[in-house]
C-alpha cells in the first residue's frame, strides 16, 4: 500500500516568509510525528498527534512554529516569519499507535535564503 | 530523560568485513529502542527494535542488535558489509510511557570495495 507522503519534495523561501508542509499518513495509522533534520545533526521531535487527543508540542522550537491536523489524517506544519536557522529536512512519520513501528516520510527540504 | 549517543559519525569498512555501530542510551525506565537506515534523498526505514522481548534483535538485510542493560548498550551489527549497506544509520530511544523519540546523531557507514 502506499507509504507516507510529503509535499513539497523541496522548498525554496525566503527569509521573512511563511511556509507549509504537508504529510499524507498511512491511511489507518492514528500517530503523526513531525521531526527536523538539520545537516550533521539526528532527528530532532518536533510535534506528536495521537487520534483525537490534544497534541504533544514539546518539541516545537519557537512560537513560529505550528501544527495541525485535520480530520485525523493530513497533517500541516507551519512556519512562520521564515529563519535561515529553520532550513533543515522536516520528516513526517506515521504509526498504528503510540508503541507501534513509526513509518517515515521521504521529508520537506527546506532552504531559507 | 532519555537520550542517545552514536560513537563515530562516519564508519568505514571493507566489504565483506564485519560492520559494527555503536549506540549507548540512558533512560530511566526500560526502552524501546530501535535502529533505522536512510539511504541517501529516502526517508528513514526501520532495520530492527527492541521491545523488551529477547535481547538480541534480528532486523533486514542481516542486521541484528544486543540490548546489554549493564552496558547501557545496542549495538548494530553485521557479519559482512555489502556495498548496498552504505547510508546513515540512527538509533533511536523511546520509553514506555513517553510519546518523544530520541534519535542519535547518526552514524554514516562507507562500504569500501
Amino acid at each position: 500500500g502506499a507509504g507516507v507522503s510529503q509535499s513539497p519534495s523541496n522548498k525554496v523561501t525566503e527569509k521573512g516568509k511563511d511556509v507549509e508542509l504537508r504529510c499524507d499518513p498511512i491511511s489507518g495509522h492514528t500517530a503523526l510525528y513531525w521531526y527536523r533534520q538539520s545537516l550533521g545533526q539526528g532527528l530532532e521531535f518536533l510535534i506528536y498527534f495521537q487520534g483525537n487527543s490534544a497534541p504533544d508540542k514539546s518539541g516545537l522550537p519557537s512560537d513560529r512554529f505550528s501544527a495541525e491536523r485535520t480530520g485525523g489524517s493530513v497533517s500541516t506544519l507551519t512556519i512562520q516569519r521564515t529563519q535561515q536557522e529553520d532550513s533543515a529536512v522536516y520528516l513526517c512519520a506515521s504509526s498504528l499507535g503510540r508503541k507501534e513501528t513509526q513509518y517515515f516520510g521521504p521529508g520537506t527540504r527546506l532552504l531559507v535564503l | 530523560a532519555q537520550s542517545v549517543t552514536q560513537l563515530g559519525s562516519h564508519v568505514s569498512v571493507s566489504e565483506g568485513a564485519l560492520v559494527l555501530l555503536r549506540c549507548n542510551y540512558s533512560s530511566s525506565v526500560p526502552p524501546y529502542l530501535f535502529w533505522y537506515v536512510q539511504y541517501p534523498n529516502q526517508g528513514l526505514q526501520l532495520l530492527l527494535k527492541y521491545t523488551s522481548a529477547a535481547t538480541l534483535v534480528k532486523g533486514i538485510n542481516g542486521f541484528e542488535a544486543e540490548f546489554k542493560k549493564s552496558e547501557t548498550s545496542f549495538h548494530l551489527t553485521k557479519p559482512s558489509a555489502h556495498m548496498s549497506d552504505a547510508a546513515e544509520y540512527f538509533c533511536a530511544v523511546r520509553s514506555n510511557t513517553g510519546n518523544q523519540f530520541y534519535f542519535g546523531t547518526g552514524t554514516s557507514l562507507t562500504v569500501i570495495p
